[in-house]
């Protein structure tokens, strides 16, 4: 019983193709976000929703869309593939925020995506 | 731009050691959160210091937070090679020095090796 499951782990495609990676959380929570970390393993915030509304697009080329379909999916696409994509997507779910700032954050497993 | 920079960028200790890391960030803050990242996985949430806080525990961990001079502290006490991971320190940014509630922010982290 995974907490935030992302399918598929690896994903090895080739430049210009069009990819999806999914996600689920089972924690109830209302927030779910991207990230993407780098080579250096600098952890960069793409997107977040909160209860299926994106309230968090941070400046990531619009060939990347998300979608969310319900609260606990939060699925990603790519479209036209560049060899600059290639990094470990990782998504997470958090119950969100409030008086006290933020609260933590549920991480999935990260998918590694390398583009050839 | 970063919020959190850890410091130092690696750090490699004898099994039994005490291992501290540092965090400097810029803008105010709500909380402070630490997290930690073994080879290949997601993110683990470690602990999290709110900004009226000055000190934490959890087991083996000890966070100190100095809002002062905008950094904190992360030390592992009796640490094992189990330990051997990179730590990550995220700030919310408060609303009133301009970040943002609506997201964490991570620093580049420090890659702890404890060797047996």
């Amino acid at each position: 019983d995974t907490a935030v499951s992302q399918t598929p782990k690896y994903l090895v495609t080739q430049m210009g193709n069009d990819k999806s990676i999914k996600c689920e959380q089972n924690l109830g929570h209302d927030t779910m976000y991207w990230y993407k970390q780098d080579s250096k393993k600098f952890l960069k915030i793409m997107f977040s929703y909160n209860n299926k509304e994106l309230i968090i697009n941070e400046t990531v080329p619009n060939r990347f869309s998300p979608k969310s379909p319900d609260k606990a999916h939060l699925n990603l696409h790519i479209n036209s593939l560049e060899l600059g994509d290639s990094a470990v997507y990782f998504c997470a779910s958090s119950p969100g925020w409030g008086r006290g700032g933020f609260y933590e954050q549920y991480f999935g497993p990260g998918t590694r995506l390398t583009v050839t | 731009s970063q919020q959190g920079e850890e410091d130092p960028q690696a750090l490699s200790i004898q099994e039994g050691e005490n291992a501290t890391m540092n965090c400097s960030y810029k803008t105010s803050i709500n909380n402070l959160q630490w997290y930690r990242q073994n080879s290949g996985r997601g993110l683990v949430h470690l602990i999290l210091i709110r900004s009226n806080e000055r000190e934490k525990h959890s087991g083996r961990l000890r966070v100190t937070l100095d809002t002062s001079k905008k950094s904190s502290s992360l030390l592992i006490t009796a640490s094992r090679a189990a330990d051997t991971a990179s730590y990550f320190c995220a700030t919310d940014g408060s609303r009133d020095s301009g970040g943002s509630n609506y997201k964490l922010t991570f620093g580049k982290g420090t890659l702890l090796t404890v060797n047996p």
